[in-house]
């Protein structure tokens, strides 16, 4: 089946280790994007990626890394840096970054750090 | 700085109701407004707006952009308990195609 699959779905970490999440992709989409939810909030764009070998800062990109080595894979560090690490995260793609494409989302990781 | 505001925040209505969501946005570049729904995890595609006044429409759903006015609404006519969600309104700006959400709808259908 085609889709966007993240890992884990759950995940536990003490304060200041790094952590990285994985997103992988079959849809054959040049367009990948990170979102951050936190409770009773919208959804917040932390990176995204246009094409292999690139990507662009978001508006929360502050202690979080990113590569985008292979088109079918975005995988997202949270750094220690990153204050309020806990949430829940959204991978997510589109056939490329035009305007009029969909984007569709991964089932999402929750990341606790304690 | 382009934004997105979704009202009410929360609502609980009974099985059969007729709900509107409300959509506004104030954007520099506006290219589409697209409706998500969210049930606990992946948020799921509903609809893609670009053009004014043209009813996109699906079952027992429907939306509509007016872009004058700068909003749009989601109609959910003859609500079941199943439509509980929150509903994500996000508008596409510029070329880079990500996406500006809006903080979000909660809906409750009661029995």
């Amino acid at each position: 089946d085609g889709g966007i699959t993240q890992s884990p779905k759950y995940l536990f970490r003490k304060e200041g280790q790094n952590v990285t999440l994985s997103c992988e992709q079959n849809l054959n989409h040049d367009a990948m994007y990170w979102y951050r939810q936190d409770p009773g909030q919208g959804l917040r764009l932390i990176y995204y990626s246009q094409i292999v070998n690139d990507f662009q800062k978001g508006d929360i990109a502050e202690g979080y890394s990113v590569s985008r080595e292979k088109k079918e894979s975005f995988p997202l560090t949270v750094t220690s840096a990153q204050k309020n690490p806990t949430a829940f995260y959204l991978c997510a793609s589109s056939i490329d970054g035009g305007p009029g494409n969909t984007i569709y989302f991964g089932e999402g990781s929750w990341l606790t750090v304690v | 700085e382009d934004k997105v505001v979704q009202s009410p925040l929360s609502l609980v209505v009974h099985e059969g109701d007729t709900v509107t969501l409300n959509c506004s946005y104030e954007v520099t570049n506006f290219r589409s407004l697209l409706w998500y729904k969210q049930e606990k995890k992946a948020p799921t595609f509903l609809f893609m707006l670009t053009s004014s006044g043209i009813e996109k429409k699906s079952g027992r759903l429907s939306s509509i952009l007016d872009k004058k006015e700068l909003f749009s609404i989601l109609n959910i006519t003859a609500t079941q308990t199943g439509d509980s969600a929150v509903y994500l309104c996000a508008f596409r700006g510029g070329n880079t195609g990500k996406l500006i959400f809006g903080q979000g709808t909660t809906l409750q259908v009661k029995p």
